[in-house]
């Protein structure tokens, strides 16, 4: 396993189209993590699932971002009706839960968005 | 809230410079702290990590160590090269919850 996948690497699209992203985790990862990243700034927390189970929800996540993670192993996330404001990089991790000490997050080299 | 503060940049040194990288954080509890690394075109890479009081993390070369009495994680490295060109970003896990990050500090390494 080479580590966290995302697919596109980059999208283009148009205020108003939905996109949809994939974020394929590290196999036998039980957690996975969707963030935002805006130009200059640090990756903001959107969503994350333990298994199939969606167990957290930002506020950022309006109701335009859907997320998914069907069987428990890839994640997909939609956005619905973009707006330039959407343009980012997403960014999806994933960890296990061993038990004792800190497991680290291991993450994708992201999916870039552009509304024009 | 949970929030951390790091230095603006960008930095630039020139090579075999001493780096510092300042970062602060508020927190509820005793967070786990770390610094990530992001090179151009790369995904984020965890660089060090501390999870409790006194602690340093290191790797690389890369220092940091976890001061509760001052809420801070400043990151440093004695001698630094071109290829340490990247985004730094200091990072906080307050249990086993999401990262809360800064919002990264640039440094540039010139031959």
């Amino acid at each position: 396993d080479t580590g966290v996948s995302q697919d596109p690497r980059h999208k283009i699209t148009k205020r108003g189209q939905n996109v949809t992203f994939r974020c394929d985790p590290i196999s036998e990862h039980n957690r996975l993590y969707w963030y935002r990243q805006t130009l200059g700034q640090g990756p903001e927390f959107l969503t994350y699932f333990q298994n199939e189970a969606q167990l957290e929800k930002s506020r950022l996540l309006s109701d335009r971002f859907s997320a998914e993670r069907p069987k428990g192993s890839f994640s997909t996330l939609e956005i619905q009706r973009t707006e330039q404001g959407d343009s980012a990089m997403y960014l999806c991790a994933s960890r296990g839960t061993g038990t004792g000490g800190y497991n680290e997050q291991f993450f994708g080299p992201g999916t870039r968005l552009t509304v024009l | 809230g949970n929030s951390v503060t790091q230095m603006e940049g960008p930095v630039t040194l020139s090579e075999e410079a001493f780096l510092t990288i300042n970062c602060t954080y508020t927190a509820t509890g005793y967070p786990s702290l770390f610094w990530y690394v992001q090179y151009p075109g790369e995904g984020l890479q965890l660089l060090l990590k501390a999870t409790k009081a006194d602690d340093k993390g290191s790797n690389k070369g890369f220092e940091a160590t976890y001061r509760k009495e001052t809420t801070s994680f400043h990151l440093e490295k004695g001698s630094v090269q071109v290829s340490d060109s990247a985004v730094y970003f200091c990072a906080l896990n307050p249990g086993n919850t999401p990262l809360v990050f800064g919002k990264g500090t640039r440094l540039s390494v010139i031959a």
